[in-house]
């Protein structure tokens, strides 16, 4: 059993909609990251939480520490949304686990 | 600009041969990490480093090693090669202070190692 869990695996969306994507894991934390890769391999990291929620332009993700979920949603999608969307976490004994990722796709 | 920098971006082995990927981070970051990724595999951690002169496994440490002998370095050596370690290649830099502020990883652009 993966530490962590990513939903849906594959997503296809209109462009413009509003999209969620979970995440969820059975590990206790110290934070939490979203990281985009695109087609061409590049990795950047969206956003960092331990608790809350951060709000980067059209990105906002969620942490729900008791419940172990976090979702990244993307409001107004747009085709160069299109990437890889792949869930961390790091332990508080810096172990670290990843999801295989959701594979996001807008269509213009 | 202020980044992960990783070399060679491209390489291609022969089986038993050896070499060392260089990760080299100008962010003054305290943890350092090499990332491997395979298809339909995710990204799985190999080995990484809290600290100049300290190293720890990760999920897949097997067939590799790693030095970090300066704070802003981290070397990947593989000491011979093998068709299992075809893969993509990251290597990863992070604070060791996780403010809110942060957004935490910062990765390097990836070696494509194909061994054959």
């Amino acid at each position: 059993k993966n530490e962590v869990e990513q939903s849906p695996q594959n997503l296809t969306a209109q462009e413009g909609e509003f999209i969620t994507i979970n995440c969820s894991y059975s590990v206790g934390i110290s934070a939490l990251h979203w990281l985009q890769q695109h087609p061409g391999g590049g990795i950047v990291s969206l956003f960092m939480l331990s608790s809350g929620k951060k709000k980067h332009g059209r990105l906002i993700a969620t942490i729900n520490i008791q419940e172990k979920h976090s979702s990244l949603h993307i409001t107004a999608s747009h085709p160069r949304d299109s990437a890889v969307y792949i869930c961390a976490v790091r332990s508080p004994g810096n172990q670290f686990y990843f999801g295989t990722g959701t594979s996001l796709t807008v269509i213009p | 600009n202020a980044g992960v920098t990783q070399t060679p971006k491209f390489r291609v082995l022969k089986t038993g041969q050896s070499m060392t990927l260089l990760c080299a981070q100008d962010m003054n970051h305290e943890y350092m990490y090499w990332y491997r990724q395979d298809p339909g595999m995710g990204l799985r951690l190999i080995h990484y480093s809290v600290g100049e002169g300290t190293t720890a496994k990760g999920e897949v440490p097997d067939g590799y090693n790693v030095s970090r002998l300066k704070k802003q370095n981290f070397l990947l050596g593989l000491e011979s090669a093998a068709p299992s370690q075809t893969s993509v290649y990251f290597c990863a830099s992070s604070p060791h202070f996780i403010g809110q502020g942060k957004r935490g990883y910062t990765f390097g652009s990836g070696t494509r190692l194909t061994v054959v």
